[in-house]
């Protein structure tokens, strides 16, 4: 079956340390998106990529860096100058800009310890 | 700026309809969508609406569009309980061209029984 998949669902990072959040999709998409989701606040755009080896980024782009080296994968990584890390991240990808649908994973929760 | 507002709460009885309500701010729109979240997972595309339309209705679901007043609206008819969940609105902007999507804060939609 087609989708999007992150891993792990549930990340404990350390005060100082970079973690990586894993975004892989089989659906052929060209571009792919990093959300942050706090409570109450909706969803604010991290990065974004439409095609492979280019991303932009988003709203609140500060603290986080990706790659975008296969078509298929998006990996954010939380460095430790993100000040607040504790969220919720989605990953999302769009078969081109033109569609309609975004496709979402299922999110991976990360907690600082 | 693009701004996209929600209600953040909604509580209604099963079998009555629900109607969550949305305002935006970008003219130039082409596309607004609804997604719905259950808890710790990843957003469901409920239905979108292209924004030369006023409404579109699919199974339970109603959207209605007044672009004059940037409004928009989800119906769902006879609420059942395994529609609580978190309902987003959000918008495509056609200026940029990038997929990016504009998030409303969410509803949370309670359906007692």
């Amino acid at each position: 079956d087609g989708g999007i998949t992150q891993s792990p669902k549930y990340l404990f990072r350390k005060e100082g340390q970079n973690v990586t959040l894993s975004c892989e999709q089989n659906l052929n998409h060209d571009a792919m998106y990093w959300y942050r989701q706090d409570p109450g606040q909706g969803l604010r755009l991290i990065y974004y990529s439409q095609i492979v080896n280019d991303f932009q980024k988003g709203d609140i782009a500060e603290g986080y860096s990706v790659s975008r080296e296969k078509k298929e994968s998006f990996p954010l990584t939380v460095t430790s100058a993100q000040k607040n890390p504790t969220a919720f991240y989605l990953c999302a990808s769009i078969r081109d800009t033109m569609n309609t649908e975004a496709f979402f994973g299922q999110g991976t929760r990360l907690t600082v310890v | 700026g693009e701004d996209v507002e929600q209600s953040l709460f909604l509580s209604v009885r099963e079998g009555d309809s629900s109607v969550i309500n949305c305002t935006y701010t970008d003219s130039s729109s082409t596309y607004l969508y609804w997604y719905k979240q259950e808890p710790g997972a990843g957003l469901q595309l409920l239905t979108y609406i292209f924004s030369n339309m006023d409404m579109k209705q699919d199974q339970r679901l109603t959207v209605l569009l007044n672009k004059k007043d940037k409004h928009l609206s989800l119906r769902i008819a006879d609420t059942q309980t395994g529609d609580s969940a978190i309902y987003f609105c959000a918008e495509s902007l056609g200026s940029s061209n990038t997929g990016k999507l504009i998030f409303g804060q969410g509803t949370t939609l309670q359906v007692k029984p």
